[in-house]
């Protein structure tokens, strides 16, 4: 079935610092999902990227998928301690009907 | 903006014993869902529903598990004999569109500890 590997498992940074993780897929995607997870919370629905190459911007938060529809990433520039937490890239199911996250990357800011 | 819910918030149960978690899904979603996630580990799919039937379900999800939708509202996902692996929390989810296209509304969670 449909699986994403997700890097790093764990960052820990200084308030300030940037962060960025990062998703691939074995195959091509038809999109891809980010959520933040806070800590004791419940995935939350950042964004979707659709297109090849696509770009966008969340205030401090950049997500990119790949021209080849196979990796995306989410860059967070100049972290606060609001956003900590744990993030997830998903992905849709082989036949549609699920998303399946990938493991996630917990990050953790010291201030 | 609507949210999904969930109750209970915790719930602890002997092994062997049933339970059942109970979501409300937002009103006018379609497809509904049920995930797990073990402490510190990945959100993992157990099985998604559509139009009164189970449309997808994972490994997991064995003849110990089932879900229904009792009225227009609810959304139960029942364990028939717990077992000590399945500690852990549970999330309902719901979407408008199917969930490999569109985003899931996630509710806070029912944390189950079989002892």
């Amino acid at each position: 079935g449909q699986q994403v590997m997700q890097i790093p498992q764990y960052q820990h940074v200084q308030e300030g610092e940037d962060f960025t993780t990062y998703c691939n897929s074995s195959t091509t995607l038809s999109n891809i999902q980010w959520y933040k997870q806070r800590p004791g919370g419940h995935p939350v629905f950042l964004i979707q990227l659709v297109k090849s190459g696509e770009v966008k911007k969340q205030k401090r938060l950049t997500f990119q998928f790949g021209e080849a529809k196979k990796n995306s990433s989410l860059h967070i520039t100049a972290t606060q301690t609001t956003d900590v937490g744990t993030y997830f890239c998903a992905v849709g199911g082989e036949y549609g009907n699920k998303l399946v996250f990938g493991a996630g990357t917990i990050l953790r800011v010291k201030s | 903006e609507p949210e999904v819910t969930q109750t209970p918030s915790h719930q602890v149960t002997q092994m062997g014993q049933e339970v059942i978690l109970r979501c409300v899904p937002i009103s006018n979603h379609l497809y509904f869902y049920w995930y797990r996630q073990i402490l510190g580990q990945k959100v993992e799919f157990l099985v998604s529903f559509y139009n009164n039937e189970i449309s997808e379900k994972s490994e997991i999800f064995d003849d110990q598990f089932s879900v229904e939708r009792p009225d227009g509202s609810n959304f139960t996902l029942k364990i028939r004999s717990t077992k000590l692996e399945d500690s852990a929390m549970y999330f309902c989810a719901s979407s408008l569109l199917t969930g490999g296209d569109e985003k899931l509304f996630f509710g806070s969670g029912t944390q189950l500890s079989v002892l």
